[in-house]
């Protein structure tokens, strides 16, 4: 499989549930990011990780914890979350440091969370 | 600071005729410039990025885009829209100084008439 893919694709979760997303990219990249998309608002960058560390948290309520165990994995753990947290989770990596100066960023599919 | 400014939110043209869509963009350094495009229920994909070489650049599905540093845009170009290029184009702006830093547009709907 090539890219960067994402699991589930949909998910449906009451207030009250648990969930974990999941991203995955086999592009040999060091960097990964989650990103919310909400219907008719800017792309929101939530968290970055680069070689594994943490490096951006973008003031996101603590309902979302992400995890990343590897450079090639990355985890969003969900749980008590509201009906305004539904929307489209987009993943994405891309190679940062060393001699490469063109770091475009490359998206997964997405996963619709719908929260009820 | 970056930022970046999608001046059309909605953009509707005929099949066959050019596209237009524009983006300012605001940088402290040497800036990196990318247009991406993503399909109902979909990511998104890179359509081309500016990456201070040439001026200007070519992307895919015939696509392209003038970086013009004097008047800070990167409007993104198409000579004849077909019907599959219907989607939400984001204009995104960095710079290594910023290290992961990405500064996404709001985003611009277009429309292909048939």
């Amino acid at each position: 499989e090539t890219g960067v893919t994402q699991t589930p694709r949909h998910l449906v979760m009451g207030m009250t549930n648990k969930k974990s997303l999941k991203c995955e990219q086999h592009l040999g990249h060091n960097a990964m990011y989650w990103y919310k998309q909400s219907a008719k608002k800017p792309l929101e960058l939530m968290f970055v990780y680069n070689f594994k560390e943490q490096t951006e948290n973008n003031s996101v309520p603590s309902r979302f914890s992400p995890e990343c165990p590897n450079s090639s994995h990355l985890f969003l753990h969900l749980h008590t979350l509201q009906p305004e947290d539904s929307a489209l989770y987009l993943c994405a990596s891309s190679q940062e440091g060393g001699a490469a100066h063109s770091y475009e960023q490359y998206f997964g599919p997405g996963t619709r969370l719908t929260v009820t | 600071a970056q930022s970046v400014t999608q001046l059309d939110s909605h953009v509707s043209v005929s099949e066959g005729t050019p596209v237009l869509l524009r983006c300012n963009y605001s940088s402290s350094y040497s800036p990196s410039l990318f247009w991406y495009v993503q399909h109902p229920n979909k990511g998104l994909q890179l359509l081309l990025k500016y990456t201070s070489a040439a001026t200007l650049v070519k992307g895919i599905n015939g696509f392209e885009a003038e970086f013009k540093k004097s008047e800070t845009s990167f409007h993104l170009t198409k000579p004849s829209a077909h019907m599959s290029d219907a989607a939400e184009y984001f204009c995104v702006v960095s710079d290594r100084n910023t290290g992961n830093q990405f500064y996404f547009g709001t985003g611009t709907s277009l429309t292909v008439i048939p």
